[in-house]
């Protein structure tokens, strides 16, 4: 199972948007609606931040948003803050009962 | 408040084993399906196990299958990885992660709601 494909990185100005893609296949994101998104601060264990790809957990602030179409998922950032900076993975579920992660994408705030 | 605490890892050698626990707070560990996923230094997270809470089956990312067993006890909420051949590659922080499901019943998770701190293995000679 092939890592989900997220770009590098993302970078934006405070208060602007970003939008981080992850692209899959019809296996894994294509096929369930079971994508998340995690953030992970340097040296830290990741937060859920967005699950079954559009529904935010409580306490999240919904400056986050995610949305799929087809194989490719993401995450929009609006109004970007300082404290959003740091890495961001996508995850979905996959065939015969497994789950994929993404490579992974570093947002910085300009 | 859920915490999920990772204890056991250490420097091992290449073919060596190790067992890695979970201990659980917080919340009700018999109805959660329980997650191990790891993170090798400077690289991304991957999957590595699942144990179902509805039918007790256990799931293994095909890197660690025949290698890893995923084990829980609930009467002492808490979860382990028992590591056995270890392999240079499997050198990572392993973290602890509740499974959550936003359906009534799943049999694995739809997502990872809480992770542990996370305890690192390193396999090196």
């Amino acid at each position: 199972q092939s890592a989900l494909t997220q770009p590098r990185s993302v970078s934006g100005s405070p208060g602007q948007s970003v939008t981080i893609s992850c692209t899959g296949t019809s296996n894994d994101v294509g096929a369930y609606n079971y994508v998340s998104w995690y953030q992970q601060h340097p040296g830290k264990a990741p937060k859920l931040m967005i699950y079954d790809v559009t529904k935010r957990p409580s306490g999240v602030p919904d400056r986050f948003s995610g949305s799929k179409s087809d194989n490719t998922a993401s995450l929009t950032i609006s109004g970007l803050q300082p404290e959003d900076e740091t890495d961001y993975y996508c995850c979905s579920y996959a065939a015969s009962h497994s789950y994929v992660f993404g490579t992974g994408t570093k947002v910085t705030v300009l | 408040e859920v915490q999920l605490v990772e204890s056991g890892g250490g420097l091992v050698k290449p073919g060596g084993s190790l067992r890695l626990s979970c201990a659980a707070s917080g919340f009700s560990f018999t109805n959660y399906n329980m997650n191990w996923v790891r993170q090798a230094p400077g690289k991304g997270l991957e999957w590595v196990s699942s144990f179902s809470s509805n039918n007790g089956n256990r799931y293994y990312a095909d890197s660690v299958k025949g290698r890893f067993t995923i084990s829980r006890d609930n009467a002492k909420n808490s979860l382990y990885l028992q590591m056995n051949s270890l392999r240079d590659e499997d050198t990572a922080v392993y973290y602890c992660a509740r499974g959550g499901c936003s359906g009534g019943v799943c049999l694995l998770p739809d997502f990872f709601d809480y992770w542990g701190q996370g305890t690192l293995v390193t396999v090196s000679s």
